[in-house]
């Protein structure tokens, strides 16, 4: 079993619809809890960061964090096309600087 | 403007020939790290370091070497390349790497080994 699950995708939707993104984990000593967002062919850039559990809103994104499920998703409401890119989730311990990444969800957004 | 540059950008190379891939970053950040990106894999770790001369590795360090000489420069060496390296790197910097976890990562560097 991967330590961060995540749907790949290509995730497909038309324009102002609300997109829902999900990670799956298994480590249960992650604390800090992070959405990265790539555009064809450039680096991730940090979009939403959670520590802990609970919800963070940012605008028209928002990020939950349920560590008894092991589970965090990002919203997005009124979809772009600019919001078209590779969302990867990412999470860390208190201690680690490593950083454990999701393989990515491809998401597309129709105009 | 702030940015991670890594060069080369794209590079095809034969396997055992010694390679290093540069980056350098202008925002004074003390940690900086390498990442190799894969279909279905995501970004793993390969090495990282929090300050000048102190590195450490990630989770896929064989076949890598790095060094830290300098607080803005951290390149990537390849020693003898195999086609298992054939890969998509990215090279990251951080001042918040405890804290909001936010990464300033460079535009990739595409390296296909033959």
């Amino acid at each position: 079993q991967k330590e961060v699950e995540q749907d790949p995708g290509p995730l497909s939707v038309p324009e102002g619809a609300i997109v829902s993104l999900n990670c799956t984990y298994s480590n249960s000593a992650f604390q800090y809890f992070m959405w990265y967002r790539q555009y064809s062919r450039k680096g991730p850039e940090l979009l939403m960061y959670t520590y802990s559990s609970g919800n963070k809103e940012d605008g028209r994104f928002t990020a939950q964090v349920d560590k008894s499920s092991k589970y965090i998703s990002l919203f997005i409401r009124d979809s772009q096309p600019s919001d078209s890119a590779t969302y990867l989730c990412a999470m860390r311990d208190n201690y680690g600087q490593n950083f454990v990444f999701g393989p990515g969800t491809r998401l597309s957004v129709l105009p | 403007e702030a940015q991670v540059t890594q060069n080369p950008r794209y590079l095809i190379t034969v396997t055992g020939k010694k390679l290093t891939v540069t980056c350098s970053q202008n925002m004074n950040h003390e940690y900086m790290s390498w990442y190799r990106q894969d279909p279905g894999l995501g970004l793993r770790q390969i090495y990282y370091s929090m300050n000048v001369e102190v590195t450490d590795k990630g989770d896929v360090p064989e076949g890598y070497k790095v060094s830290r000489k300098e607080k803005r420069n951290f390149p990537l060496i390849l020693e003898s390349p195999s086609p298992n390296q054939t890969s998509l790197y990215f090279c990251a910097s951080s001042s918040q790497v405890l804290r909001t976890g936010e990464l300033f990562f460079g535009e990739g560097s595409r390296l296909t080994v033959l």
